[in-house]
């Protein structure tokens, strides 16, 4: 069954550092998401993306953050200088055309800011 | 944000029983409604959907029932199995889905053998 990929599984880096997550959407979805989940609290909606532009988008997505869908596959999340305040488990998703249609979730990537 | 809420934290359930899991929500503009199932150190895993314009959508064990009016849903398993343990995420979205979803905080699920 098509999955949604990403990578790394885990990321740690130094506060004010650049960081870039990457995710692999199902191949023939059209809309990509990303969210985050803090240890302890709910699963949080960051941004999503369709057609090569932001479509939606949360007051967490400041101008620290940036998204890209570099090629066919890969779609980014990019975090100018991170905060000790990023520390979060990072959720991709995609869904297909049409309505109705879930989102489905990678496994994510724990971000560990020191 | 509490415009998804989840009241109970936990549930324990005998396998072979129905585990029966809620979720309120306030904002009557979603239009579509998804739970997911979540193993430790694994993305939520979309399990069942329903859209505003029905009260009941059904895959094998699984059922959620939508209350529009008490702005209230639900999941329904019915046998539980001990591979059914996982915590459970109610989430609910706008235009029929394509907009952000927003989750509740979850029930954790036991199902005792």
């Amino acid at each position: 069954e098509p999955e949604v990929t990403q990578t790394p599984s885990h990321q740690v880096t130094q506060m004010g550092q650049e960081v870039i997550l990457r995710c692999v959407p199902i191949s023939n979805h059209l809309y990509f998401y990303w969210y985050r989940q803090i240890l302890g609290q709910k699963v949080e909606f960051l941004v999503s993306f369709y057609n090569n532009e932001i479509s939606e988008k949360s007051e967490i997505f400041d101008d620290q953050f940036s998204v890209e869908r570099p090629d066919g596959s890969n779609f980014t999340l990019k975090i100018r200088s991170t905060k000790l305040e990023d520390s979060a488990m990072y959720f991709c998703a995609s869904s297909d055309r049409g309505s109705n249609q879930p989102q489905h979730f990678g496994d994510g990537t724990r971000l560990s800011i020191l | 944000d509490q415009q998804v809420k989840q009241n109970s934290p936990s549930l324990s359930v005998q396998e072979g029983r129905i585990s029966i899991l809620n979720c309120d929500y306030t904002n009557s503009m979603f239009d579509y409604f998804l739970w997911y199932k979540k193993y430790p150190a694994e993305g939520p895993t979309f399990l069942i959907s329903i859209s505003s314009i029905k009260d009941k959508n059904e895959d094998g064990r699984f059922t959620v029932f939508l209350n529009k009016s008490a702005k209230h849903l639900s999941l329904h398993i019915v046998p539980s199995q001990p591979g059914d343990s996982a915590v459970y995420f109610c989430a609910a979205s706008l235009d029929t889905g394509r907009r952000a979803l927003t989750f509740g905080s979850g029930t954790r699920l036991q199902v005792q053998p």
